[in-house]
């Protein structure tokens, strides 16, 4: 079946770059998606890139995207004490109505 | 800039009850989902809801599960007889098409 995974940690120091890896299986996968979770609050949609995409920026954040490895990353540049939190990474295919499947999540921490 | 709620926050209820989980989606928005997380494992795809019938459900929403539309705002999940396993987060989401789904702040479901 379908799965999603990722590195469980990531430590960085203010100011330098993160970078989160996400693997997937579906070949058939349509949009890919980035979340954030900080403590105590709900999944905020960071980003997403369609399949045919290989990458997209949205200011601090890059997203790249190589199909052919199934091989998904969020960069953030510049990278805040604000940033410390669970990034999600999360998949979807056309043909089954939009579920996600996600991955365990990635917990960054930004060290000043 | 709307969002999706969620009540209660947290939810404490002995095995064997009933409870439901309220949402409201963001008002415009056609698609309808539950997920859940529990402590510790992977986000878990619940049900999809659109034009006022289920689109998909996975296996872990069996008979015990229902979902309802009962008015134009509120969208609610029930549980009818709680386990000790339903213990989770569950959050709601909605979405206008294909791409973006919005969750909200999630409900802590405690069942003892």
């Amino acid at each position: 079946g379908e799965d999603v995974e990722q590195s469980l940690f990531l430590s960085v120091r203010e100011g330098d770059s993160s970078v989160i890896n996400c693997t997937y299986t579906d070949s058939s996968s349509t949009y890919l998606y980035w979340y954030k979770q900080e403590p105590g609050a709900g999944l905020q949609l960071l980003t997403y890139i369609f399949s045919n995409m290989d990458m997209k920026q949205d200011q601090r954040l890059t997203v790249l995207l190589n199909k052919k490895d199934k091989h998904l990353s969020l960069r953030i540049a510049d990278t805040q004490t604000g940033d410390s939190a669970i990034y999600f990474c999360a998949e979807s295919s056309a043909g089954n109505n939009r579920k996600l499947i996600w991955g365990l999540g990635t917990s960054l921490a930004v060290n000043p | 800039e709307p969002e999706v709620t969620q009540t209660p926050s947290h939810q404490v209820t002995q095995m064997g009850q009933e409870v439901i989980l309220r949402c409201v989606p963001i008002s415009n928005h056609l698609y309808f989902y539950w997920y859940r997380q529990i402590l510790g494992q992977k986000v878990e795809f619940l049900v999809s809801f659109y034009n006022n019938e289920i689109s998909e459900k996975s296996e872990i929403f069996d008979d015990q599960f229902s979902v309802e539309r009962p008015d134009g705002s509120n969208f609610t999940l029930k549980i009818r007889s709680t386990k000790l396993e339903d213990s989770a987060m569950y959050f709601c989401a909605s979405s206008a098409g294909w791409n973006e789904q919005f969750f909200g702040p999630g409900t802590r479901l405690t069942v003892l």
